[in-house]
């Protein structure tokens, strides 16, 4: 079953601690993004990255962190030092190179801040 | 500064009748994309516009995009209810596979 899986689908962090969403793919895309929507909202990038071991910051990177060790996953962590977390968060990937560009989405992981 | 920009950012029509979302954009690109995103779900590619004078048409959806004028129009025709969502724009900056992303327009089609 092909596609972008992300978990969880909800969670809930306490003031202070550092939480991990996931963010899988077997579409064996290259590219993969990380955004953030919070509600009524547009979506604002976090981090995206292009290959393997490298990755850069969006508009809104501050208070987040990924890493890329493997093509098919790609985890955004949300740290303490993120003030305001509680959003909806989702992954994308698309494919590299001629006539490729379309972006496709995970499920996406609804974070609330207790 | 690079900009998307939907409007109407928020429209509620009755079903059977057309509308128009408009997506304005300030830098050169040939290539714009239009999602829709139902509630509390994630975002669906609907189409992809890769020149200028490119249509596409899905159902009762027609896109259209104009490079000259920088604007994507998003054609909705005799409305339905199943229609109902938000819909997003995004462009291609450049070709390096960032997008920059419209507000969204958020339609209601009442039955």
């Amino acid at each position: 079953d092909g596609g972008i899986t992300q978990s969880p689908k909800y969670l809930f962090r306490k003031e202070g601690q550092n939480v991990t969403l996931s963010c899988e793919q077997n579409l064996n895309h290259d590219a993969m993004y990380w955004y953030r929507q919070d509600p009524g909202q547009g979506l604002r990038l976090i981090y995206y990255s292009q290959i393997v071991n490298d990755f850069q910051k969006g508009d809104i990177a501050e208070g987040y962190s990924v890493s890329r060790e493997k093509k098919e996953s790609f985890p955004l962590t949300v740290t303490s030092a993120q003030k305001n977390p509680t959003a909806f968060y989702l992954c994308a990937t698309t494919n590299l190179g001629i006539g490729a560009g379309t972006q496709y989405f995970g499920p996406g992981t609804r974070l609330t801040v207790l | 500064e690079l900009k998307v920009e939907q409007n109407p950012l928020f429209l509620s029509m009755q079903e059977g009748k057309n509308y128009t979302i408009y997506c304005n954009y300030s830098t050169t690109s040939d290539r714009l994309y239009w999602y829709r995103q139902d509630p509390g779900k994630s975002l669906e590619s609907l189409f992809v516009l890769l020149s200028n004078g490119a249509v596409k048409q899905e159902g009762r959806l027609m896109a259209s995009l104009d490079t000259k004028a920088r604007l994507s129009t998003l054609h909705i025709t005799a409305a339905v209810h199943d229609l109902s969502a938000t819909y997003f724009c995004a462009l291609d900056m450049d070709s390096n596979y960032q997008l920059i992303w419209g507000a969204g327009t958020k339609l209601i089609i009442k039955p």
